[in-house]
């Protein structure tokens, strides 16, 4: 079964600190796989999206990687800002699925 | 900008009501898909579309139905046989491996 898995749940770290979003998943055999942002009540922003032929993708003080041999993903973030503050979720698009999987989310506290 | 609309933001349905939720996209995307939130649950799919005037049920499709008459909208109705329909609900759209873009959602409440 295609699945993605998000590790922790939540995450409160204090401003200014550099941090690291984990994500795996089951099955190398990928299209991409996205990074999403989501503020409460609102829709996904997208992030970052790592083709499958691609290791590392970068945006301001994001940086998405991915390792699809041993199946993992991790969004670091630079000097975090208390604006930081959201869920962020993972999601793969595997071969052979006509849809997008997604990981629960990482709930992510920024204290100033 | 290019991007998707979904309306209404808010939308409460009596019991037995049939009620659909409206979402519309600019991006001359081919797919569209619709999810469903839940608290704990992750985002679940509802339904997807590949192209005009055919459609997939995805993981959790009963009690709903869907149409795509036109490769810009992609309406989804929350028909009375849904027994949990108090949900999030979000839609998206994609091309090739171009990946997701999703609006901003509708909040559906039975009451």
């Amino acid at each position: 079964k295609q699945e993605v898995t998000q590790i922790p749940a939540a995450l409160s770290v204090p401003e200014g600190e550099n941090l690291v979003l984990n994500c795996s998943f089951t099955d190398s055999a990928i299209y991409n796989l996205q990074w999403f942002r989501q503020d409460p009540g609102k829709g996904l922003t997208s992030l970052l999206l790592i083709q499958s032929s691609q290791r590392e993708q970068t945006s301001g003080r994001l940086n998405a990687s991915l390792d699809k041999s041993s199946g993992r993903s991790t969004l670091y973030i630079a000097a975090s800002q208390p604006g930081d503050s959201a869920t962020y979720l993972c999601a793969v698009s595997f071969q052979g699925a006509q849809k997008l999987v997604f990981g629960q989310g990482t709930r992510l506290t920024i204290n100033p | 900008d290019g991007g998707i609309t979904q309306s209404p933001k808010y939308l409460f349905r009596k019991e037995g009501q049939n009620v659909t939720l409206s979402c519309e996209q600019n991006l001359n995307h081919d797919a569209m898909y619709w999810y469903r939130q839940d608290p704990g649950q992750g985002l679940r799919l509802i339904y997807y579309s590949q192209i005009v005037n055919d459609f997939q049920k995805g993981d959790i499709a009963e009690g709903y139905s869907v149409s795509r008459e036109k490769k810009e909208s992609f309406p989804l109705t929350v028909t009375s046989a849904q027994k949990n329909p108090t949900a999030f609900y979000l839609c998206a759209s994609s091309q090739d491996q171009y990946g997701y873009t999703f609006g901003s959602g509708t909040r559906l409440t039975v009451v």
